[in-house]
């Protein structure tokens, strides 16, 4: 049971370069999301999506994409690449009961670190 | 808006201390609350959650308290060890414009010195 997996760990782009930043989990939760984590500002959601073929903006969406068309998959497409964009992101996943109110633990990967020069 | 503090920015300890982490919350209106823990170069961890409904939660060493009509949680980790050194944060689960979300305050990074 791997958990959370997060693919490249570190990656640099040039500015206007496009990429994908691959998020697998093993445990059929139907909860994923992407975060990313600045100094000074905390980690701040980007997408989520609670179930395959379902996605929803967080609260930074602009520049980026998603898409889940299984319930393991969850990339990250950067679509042209800035430097504001020079983060740690994160995804991370949980259960998502069918009341939709309570929520269960947040299982975080460890992190893909990009640099956008 | 849901807004999340942590204070103090950095603690740093002598090990066997017991010590308290605090985290407050200007909005009461949550469904729960979790503490996470993040080593260096690492993602997160969830130590604790809480639901709206209960006062505190345990796991080993840790209690984590939830007082939603004053809007603060604590995390009490007794008898610490260099083992706990790493950055805590806590998090409130609200629902937004119908949507789930959870709000991060930016953690206390704990030292826990030999």
């Amino acid at each position: 049971n791997a958990g959370v997996t997060q693919t490249p760990k570190f990656q640099v782009l040039k500015t206007g370069q496009s990429m994908t930043l691959q998020c697998a989990q093993d445990m059929n939760h139907e909860y994923m999301s992407w975060y990313r984590q600045d100094p000074g500002m905390g980690l701040r959601l980007i997408h989520y999506s609670v179930g395959a073929g379902i996605t929803d903006q967080g609260e930074v969406p602009n520049g980026y994409n998603v898409s889940r068309s299984t319930t393991e998959d969850f990339p990250l497409r950067l679509l042209s690449a800035a430097p504001s964009q020079t983060s740690v992101y994160f995804c991370a996943s949980r259960e998502f009961p069918l009341n939709r109110v309570l929520f269960s633990p947040l299982h975080f990967g460890n992190g893909t670190r990009l640099t956008v020069t | 808006k849901q807004e999340v503090t942590q204070i103090p920015a950095a603690l740093s300890v002598p090990e066997g201390e017991n010590l308290v982490l605090n985290c407050s919350f200007t909005d009461s209106a949550i469904y729960n609350l979790q503490w996470f823990r993040q080593d260096p170069g690492k993602g997160l961890t969830s130590l604790l959650l809480i639901q709206s409904s209960q006062r505190e939660q345990t796991s080993g060493r840790l209690n984590a308290s939830l007082d939603k009509s004053s809007g603060r949680s604590t995390l009490y980790i007794a008898a610490s060890q260099p083992g706990d050194s790493a950055t805590y944060l806590c998090a409130v689960g609200t629902l937004q414009g119908g949507s789930e979300k959870l709000v991060f305050g930016k953690g206390t990074k704990l030292t826990v010195n030999p």
